[in-house]
């Protein structure tokens, strides 16, 4: 079966701290993956989406970027973040033909 | 583009039947989904329903689509308190070379025990 991990669960970062946020897929081969962002009392906002490795499209321009070193690893990076950047990270992934999208737990990021 | 619209809140006494409203734009969706989100955790799909479909029954949910309307509804029978959560309602289209889903805000249900 397909799992997918977040790494980490919550983190507490300062204002103009790198950010490094991990999501990996397991059970599953040329996944397409999604990041989101969930601020307070909001809907998701799609950040980026990647459609195979090296490939990312970026749906909101701001000071986060995306990685995809391997197929089934999706990473959200920052080299200094805002106060704005706070909210409740979630990474998804779905099968290349199809809409529907399985999600991970979840980071829950705070910038001081 | 594409929208999803939600009314943020309800309320229901245990026991009684919850149903969600969601409006949507994009008349070329083929699949719309329900999503439900416990607090803190991600989202977990509950259900979903292709385009060519009017009602889907799945135990103590049923999902009305009125596709002249745009309108699709989730009814949750019998409302117990571990239903407590947001409730997303998202369209399927298709973005540049991947199929996009188009969240709502999200329902916030609230079951009164």
């Amino acid at each position: 079966s397909q799992t997918i991990h977040q790494w980490p669960a919550t983190l507490v970062q300062p204002v103009g701290s790198p950010l490094s946020l991990e999501c990996t897929v397991e059970g599953t081969s040329n996944p397409n993956l999604y990041w989101y962002r969930q601020a307070a009392g909001r809907g998701l906002q799609l950040l980026f989406y990647s459609v195979g490795i090296g490939q990312i499209s970026s749906e909101v321009p701001q000071n986060l970027s995306a990685s995809r070193p391997q197929d089934r690893q999706f990473i959200l990076s920052s080299k200094k973040l805002l106060l704005s950047d706070s909210g409740f990270y979630l990474c998804a992934w779905s099968y290349r033909e199809e809409g529907e999208q399985f999600f991970g737990p979840g980071t829950r990021l705070t910038v001081l | 583009g594409e929208d999803v619209e939600q009314s943020l809140f309800l309320s229901v006494r245990e026991g009684d039947s919850s149903v969600i409203n969601c409006t949507y734009t994009d008349s070329s969706s083929t699949y719309l989904y329900w999503y439900k989100q416990e607090p803190g955790a991600g989202l977990q799909l509950l259900t979903y329903i292709f385009s060519n479909m009017d009602m889907k029954q799945d135990q103590r949910l049923t999902v009305l689509l009125n596709k002249k309307d745009k309108h699709l509804s989730l009814r949750i029978a019998d409302t117990q308190t571990g239903d407590s959560a947001i409730y997303f309602c998202a369209e399927k289209y298709s973005g540049a070379g991947s199929y996009q889903l188009t969240f709502g805000k999200g329902t916030k249900l609230s079951v009164i025990p």
